[in-house]
């Protein structure tokens, strides 16, 4: 069973258009939940860390948000340049490594 | 000022081959990791150094050793490569063991024909 599910798997926006993305995950006690962007043929860049149920972070024209089950990423009137595969990640208590969702990947068009 | 680099950034090689992928940070930070992206683009991680110490080690065949000479370098040898070891492989690393804010790596395209 996936500890970190995300969706949509693939998610086609018009420039202006604001969405958001899910990251749910099944294991309690979590440490951390981590938001990456991935660009085509380049590694992961990291956005946001949340820790605990109500936290909310922004930058630029995205705001991760945190739950005690799942996590969004809210895009407010994205561009072309938004478009990449965003990565959403689990840190679990113990020493257990961080677990990745599959991703969804946003395209912006013009 | 690249913060973690990794050199190749492309291997292409023969089933039975060995291999190694270099991976160097010039960030001070304590752990290293090595992750494997495969074709669907799912991230998992291999391994993960502390202070030169493996702390993680999942389950990956052993033809895959990693080796760290000191802080700032993890490398990756793999023995007798095989087709499904054909994948992205990225290096990371962050402050500490804790897990937090990690930072890849461009990332190493290993073809196994």
């Amino acid at each position: 069973e996936d500890q970190v599910t995300q969706s949509p798997e693939a998610l086609r926006l018009q420039e202006g258009e604001s969405s958001s993305l899910n990251c749910s995950y099944t294991v309690s006690g979590l440490r951390g939940l981590f938001w990456y962007r991935q660009d085509p043929g380049k590694g992961p860049e990291f956005l946001f860390t949340l820790y605990s149920a109500g936290e909310e972070k922004e930058k630029e024209r995205l705001k991760a948000t945190l739950t005690k089950k799942e996590s969004f990423l809210h895009i407010t009137a994205p561009k072309p340049e938004d478009s990449a595969t965003y990565l959403c990640a689990v840190l679990y208590s113990g020493n257990t490594p961080l677990v990745f969702g599959k991703g969804t990947r946003l395209s912006v068009i013009a | 000022d690249t913060a973690v680099s990794q050199t190749p950034k492309y291997l292409v090689t023969q089933m039975g081959n060995d291999k190694s992928i270099k991976c160097e940070q010039n960030l001070g930070h304590d752990t290293m990791y090595w992750y494997k992206q495969d074709s669907k683009k799912f991230l998992k991680i291999m391994f993960s150094y502390n202070n030169k110490e493996l702390i993680i080690n999942e389950t990956v065949p052993n033809r895959f050793s990693p080796k760290s000479p000191d802080k700032a370098h993890l490398n990756l040898h793999i023995n007798s490569l095989e087709l499904g070891d054909s994948a992205v492989y990225f290096c990371a690393s962050s402050q500490d063991a804790s897990g937090n804010e990690q930072f890849f790596g461009p990332g190493t395209r290993l073809t196994v024909l």
